[in-house]
């Protein structure tokens, strides 16, 4: 069986500032899929990023960015100038492949201050 | 941009009813998935539906549940005598392929009192 942590209950940054969320997995698969998602007041769920396990290259969409360190078995996410509305929680997942049964950790509350 | 669907946004319901969670997934969507997230931890999988049954399914997913897919369009998980411990937020997750990521619903916040 597969588990995620997330070892921050809560963040806060300052607008515009960069901030890390971090996140560890066990797992004893050697290919899979690890995930960030948004969950916003709103509720939805939003994917943010994801990286594929057997790609050595860490992710990036635009202001966010993960480092993968697989050996560590580490995915933290990096959120550069941060804006008011990244203010959410951020979930990390995993998933043997790249979705059918992902694997939640507890999230992280980040806040963005003005 | 298309969205998964989910109603109703608030359902409650009394202890040992039945209750039935709707969601439209992406039309062109395939796979189809239940998630939970009691309040204040972890969401949770609850089951996969691909060509009109179920894949996969985790412990949670007991007798007491069912998912259905009726009329090609809605993707439905049905509870059928609720508990107290059942109050959770409900997600329902589709996708178009096997390796492409979840497209999430809102989600339902079911209360069972």
């Amino acid at each position: 069986a597969q588990t995620v942590t997330q070892s921050q209950p809560e963040m806060s940054v300052q607008e515009a500032e960069t901030v890390t969320l971090s996140c560890t997995y066990d797992t004893s698969e050697s290919n899979y899929y690890l995930f960030w998602y948004k969950q916003p007041p709103s509720r939805q769920m939003i994917l943010v990023i994801r990286q594929e396990a057997y790609k050595q290259q860490n992710a990036t969409e635009n202001r966010f960015s993960v480092n993968f360190q697989k050996a560590a078995k580490s995915f933290s996410l990096k959120i550069s100038d941060s804006q008011l509305g990244d203010t959410a929680m951020y979930f990390c997942a995993f998933g043997v492949d790249a979705g059918n049964m992902l694997t939640f950790g507890g999230g992280t509350r980040l806040m963005v201050k003005p | 941009e298309p969205e998964v669907t989910q109603t109703p946004s608030h359902q409650v319901t009394q202890m040992g009813q039945e209750v039935i969670l709707r969601c439209v997934p992406i039309s062109n969507h395939l796979y189809f998935y239940w998630y939970r997230q009691i309040l204040g931890q972890k969401v949770e999988f609850l089951v996969s539906f691909y060509n009109n049954e179920i894949s996969e399914k985790s412990e949670i997913f007991d007798d007491q549940f069912s998912v259905e897919r009726p009329d090609g369009s809605n993707f439905t998980l049905k509870i059928r005598s609720t508990k107290l411990e059942d109050s959770a937020m409900y997600f329902c997750a589709s996708r178009n392929q096997r390796n492409s990521p979840l497209h999430f619903g809102n989600g339902t916040r079911l209360t069972v009192t």
